[in-house]
């Protein structure tokens, strides 16, 4: 049921881009996204509710497909802040409201 | 300041002697939960509380109990602790259903020995 994430981890130089990406086998309610730094707790970044909706801003944004079955994060020009884990979640139908995360995306961004 | 508090951050204990991880949340939100986050895979729900007195099984319930007698708290329980409890253990909560962030806790780092 949990949803799969990939890449599992990426290294970029600050300045480039990278796309996560998020997908389930089944229609998902919404795709909720967040970002763990090392030791803290996930903070909030964004949710998409409705299939097609894309959403954030010039730097960090994020799509859900018009099935929603699958959504991706898109980080543009990265910078050292953006290093941490990125998680997607989600409710999934039939599943009551019970949330289930995706594996996490490790992201570094290197000088 | 709108937050969730988790108390205590961390805890070693031995196996077998029952411990209780205190969460509140100062937001009147619906929706709690409990998470454990083991390295490679990610967080997973133990349990969640949609309102007062309902609770619900998460992906990995098995040795923990929780109780949901005041809308702010939400406490996990370990009866009897094993080491394969060992984790960073979070407490989340959300106005009501999937379709708003989640807040969480500062986490509770609990070694089991």
């Amino acid at each position: 049921q949990q949803p799969v994430q990939s890449p599992q981890a990426v290294i970029l130089r600050e300045g480039e881009d990278a796309v996560i990406n998020c997908s389930s086998s089944k229609a998902l309610y919404s795709v909720h996204w967040y970002r763990q730094k090392h030791g803290e707790a996930p903070v909030f970044l964004m949710i998409l509710l409705k299939g097609g909706e894309q959403k954030g801003h010039e730097k960090i944004s994020a799509s859900f497909n018009e099935k929603k079955q699958q959504s991706s994060l898109y980080l543009t020009a990265s910078q050292l802040s953006y290093s941490g884990t990125y998680f997607c979640g989600t409710e999934i139908p039939d599943t009551g409201n019970q949330f289930y995360f995706g594996t996490g995306t490790s992201l570094t961004v290197i000088p | 300041e709108a937050q969730v508090t988790q108390n205590p951050r961390y805890l070693i204990t031995v196996t077998g002697k029952k411990l209780t991880v205190t969460c509140s949340q100062n937001m009147n939100h619906e929706y709690m939960s409990w998470y454990r986050q083991d390295p490679g895979l990610g967080l997973r729900q133990i349990y969640y509380s949609m309102n007062v007195e309902v609770t619900d099984k998460g992906d990995v319930p098995e040795g923990y109990k929780v109780s949901r007698k005041e809308k702010r708290n939400f406490p996990l329980i370990l009866e009897s602790p094993s080491p394969n409890q060992t984790s960073l253990y979070f407490c989340a909560s959300m106005i009501s259903g999937g379709d708003y962030e989640q807040y969480f806790g500062p986490g509770t780092r609990l070694t089991v020995t």
